[in-house]
């Protein structure tokens, strides 16, 4: 139990084009997802806290108009990174908490995105 | 504000040795923490966790830990390594029934046979 999925795995865009992020709960509800993102060989830095069925709460220093977080139901959240750039060539990762069990979460595999 | 701190950014030990990896914190208000290994290009998967109770906790593959609030420090330990534990490990801590976690910058574990 308390899987959490994220498509693609990998991706490669150009700079300036955007690209969408999924991250699902599969077997539970979370009303609340983080986004992390993870530079090479270091820890995970939270980007936004995502709560479904509001605005995102973004991190000092990050760029909400550059990542866009939906959170539009309970197990699906979105992060687009819009406008991409190589310096935005990251780790990304969610996590989504387990409503029945606050304090615990879930981390989803990571998706690599490489900007060219 | 919280902090994680994990000593040695690498341990390397031999293949059945103890392995210890240490974590210290800092929170204003009692702790959850807990431990999380990471293999290369994954995610994260928790390997313990304490909140309240007993200060020992047991995790998955063999690993455990100690909440000592005295000493600030919730070290992860193993009594004998295997090939598949090396990997990185991140020590975390969040405020009582509020879930941002906040990291210690990994430690690398280095088996080697």
């Amino acid at each position: 139990g308390a899987v959490v999925s994220q498509h693609p795995s990998r991706v490669i865009c150009k700079s300036g084009t955007s690209v969408k992020i999924e991250c699902r709960s599969l077997d539970f509800q979370a009303t609340t997802m983080f986004w992390y993102r993870q530079f090479p060989k270091q820890s995970l830095m939270l980007m936004a806290t995502s709560n479904e069925g509001s605005k995102a709460t973004y991190e000092q220093g990050v760029e909400k108009d550059k990542f866009l977080i939906n959170h539009a139901s309970l197990t699906l959240s979105t992060l687009t990174v819009t406008s991409a750039h190589p310096e935005d060539s990251s780790f990304y990762i969610c996590s989504a908490i387990n409503s029945g069990r606050s304090y615990e979460q879930y981390f989803g595999p990571g998706t690599r995105l490489t900007v060219t | 504000a919280q902090s994680v701190t994990q000593l040695g950014s690498h341990v390397s030990v031999s293949e059945g040795a103890l392995v210890l990896l240490r974590c210290n914190y800092s929170s204003s208000v009692p702790p959850y923490l807990f431990w999380y290994v990471q293999y290369p290009n994954q995610g994260l998967q928790l390997l313990l966790k304490y909140t309240t109770g007993a200060t020992l906790v047991k995790g998955i593959n063999g690993f455990e830990a100690e909440f000592k609030k005295s000493e600030t420090s919730f070290h992860l330990t193993k009594p004998s390594a295997h090939m598949s534990d090396a990997a990185e490990y991140f020590c975390a801590v969040s405020d009582q029934g509020y879930s941002t976690l906040t990291f210690g910058k990994g430690t690398m574990l280095l088996v080697s046979p």
